[in-house]
């Protein structure tokens, strides 16, 4: 069974360019959920889809950030523009409703 | 913002050492606490505590959480150079229908040969 998978691994763009990270969960859960981990802090919660819906979004920055989920299946995250406090590694993970949630590679992201 | 905190942050044991790794909380009605282990990339699920006091285990690891004094523990006994990574403990809300996970800040492990 194939896990997350988070494209691409890495991305190194310019402050004011436009990056978007996808995320492909695990087939048949209906959560998927964004984190994002910045350099000596914890991972924190960006938001979380119950298929195509937004159910939480009250961790994104702020309107920078615009995440999607096309069909409920895959994901993505786009940041636009890009400031250099974006940097970081971004990762995507996916549930059933009550199991344990399985986590992608992660995309690590560099503004500069 | 209530938080979870880990520790030690960092650790550095030997071949064969017993190591407990704790994880505290302060938030009393939530779903569930994990562990995860972090190795180079994508954090890898290890347990899932619902329950006070009933241990899980799975080899040479094993953790348990306590509800009344808000901890967990994370034991790995018999330590392999193979158990170095980041640890992470993550509380899941139980608020609305949203499943997020709560981080600390985790521990790094590192054994030496």
């Amino acid at each position: 069974e194939a896990g997350v998978t988070q494209f691409p691994s890495h991305s190194v763009i310019e402050k004011g360019q436009t990056v978007t990270l996808r995320c492909d969960p695990i087939s048949g859960h209906d959560n998927l959920y964004w984190y994002r981990r910045v350099m000596g802090k914890e991972i924190k919660f960006l938001l979380h889809f119950v298929k195509e819906s937004k159910q939480d979004e009250s961790g994104m920055p702020n309107n920078r950030f615009l995440a999607e989920r096309t069909g409920g299946t895959y994901s993505t995250l786009k940041v636009q523009p890009a400031e250099l406090e974006d940097s970081g590694v971004y990762f995507c993970a996916s549930s059933q409703i009550t199991t344990e949630a399985f986590f992608g590679q992660g995309t690590r992201l560099t503004v500069v | 913002e209530d938080k979870v905190v880990q520790s030690p942050l960092s650790l550095v044991v030997h071949e064969g050492d017993t190591v407990t790794l704790n994880c505290s909380y302060e938030v009393t009605n939530f779903r569930s606490l994990l562990w995860y282990k972090q190795e180079k990339k994508a954090p890898t699920f290890l347990f899932m505590l619902t329950s006070s006091g009933i241990e899980k285990k799975s080899g040479r690891l094993s953790s348990i959480l306590d509800k009344k004094e808000l901890f967990s523990i994370l034991n790995i006994t018999a330590t392999q150079t193979g158990d170095s990574a980041i640890y992470l403990c993550a509380r899941q809300s139980r608020s609305g229908n949203t499943g997020k996970l709560i981080f600390g800040q985790g521990t790094t492990l590192q054994v030496k040969p």
